[in-house]
């Protein structure tokens, strides 16, 4: 069964910093880009960041880009996303979603990260 | 990179068809065929319906369908029914920075 699984949300203070975590299974991790998607509460759909399927090429969003770092990890098959610098409009459902042909079509069931005081 | 323009809500009653438009740009929608849309019931993760425009993925009802003209983007649900209330939201490749951007998505009432 093809899968993806995100952890590591939580509350945390403004300016401070949390990891997520993805680990994948059920197929082949290490061929596929693979994207974070995030939903603010009651609005849309964000792009985040994406990272190349050899983990050599990163592109991030202009609203976390230089805050937010995506790593992956093809022999655990797992994926990351530093979060540093946090602001309240960075409080979201964080969605580990895989890419092909330029469609999202396997998503996690996503992480809630709150960022307050 | 601003969001693709979707309509806040559409509705049809059972077995009518809607669609749903997308409007965006020559820098996404109008210049890529990395169009696809995905619908979201509550407190669900979004589940892909559309790719490439035009495609649907296995096991998505034929019921649904897209299309695109220019700028702009459709989804046409036909035969509506009441499992197909939930929200649309459309996305689209970029030539900006932003490699992807949705669209404000859409809410679908089946009356």
């Amino acid at each position: 069964q093809v899968q993806l699984v995100e952890s590591g949300g939580g509350v945390v203070q403004p300016g401070r910093s949390l990891r997520l975590s993805c680990a994948a299974s059920g197929f082949t991790f290490s061929s596929y880009d693979i994207h974070w998607i995030r939903q603010a509460p009651g609005t849309g759909l964000e792009w985040v960041a994406v990272i190349s399927s050899d983990g050599g090429t990163k592109y991030y969003a202009d609203s976390v880009k230089g805050r937010f770092t995506i790593s992956r990890d093809n022999s655990k098959n797992t994926l990351d996303l530093q979060m540093n610098s946090l602001r309240a409009e960075d409080t979201a459902v964080f969605y580990c979603v895989r890419v092909i042909g330029g469609a999202f079509d396997v998503w996690g069931q996503g992480t809630m990260v709150t960022v307050s005081s | 990179q601003s969001a693709l323009t979707q309509p806040a809500s559409v509705s049809g009653s059972p077995g009518q068809s809607i669609t749903i438009s997308c409007t965006g740009t020559s820098s996404d929608v109008g210049g890529f065929n990395y169009v696809s849309w995905y619908q979201q019931r509550p407190g669900k993760a979004p589940k892909l319906m559309i790719y490439e425009v035009s495609n649907r993925p296995s096991g998505v009802s034929n019921r649904f369908s897209g299309s695109k003209s220019g700028n702009t983007a459709s989804l046409t649900i036909s035969g509506l029914q009441a499992e197909d209330e939930a929200d649309y939201y459309c996305t689209s490749y970029t030539s900006t920075s932003t490699l992807y951007v949705f669209g404000t998505g859409t809410k679908v009432t089946v009356l």
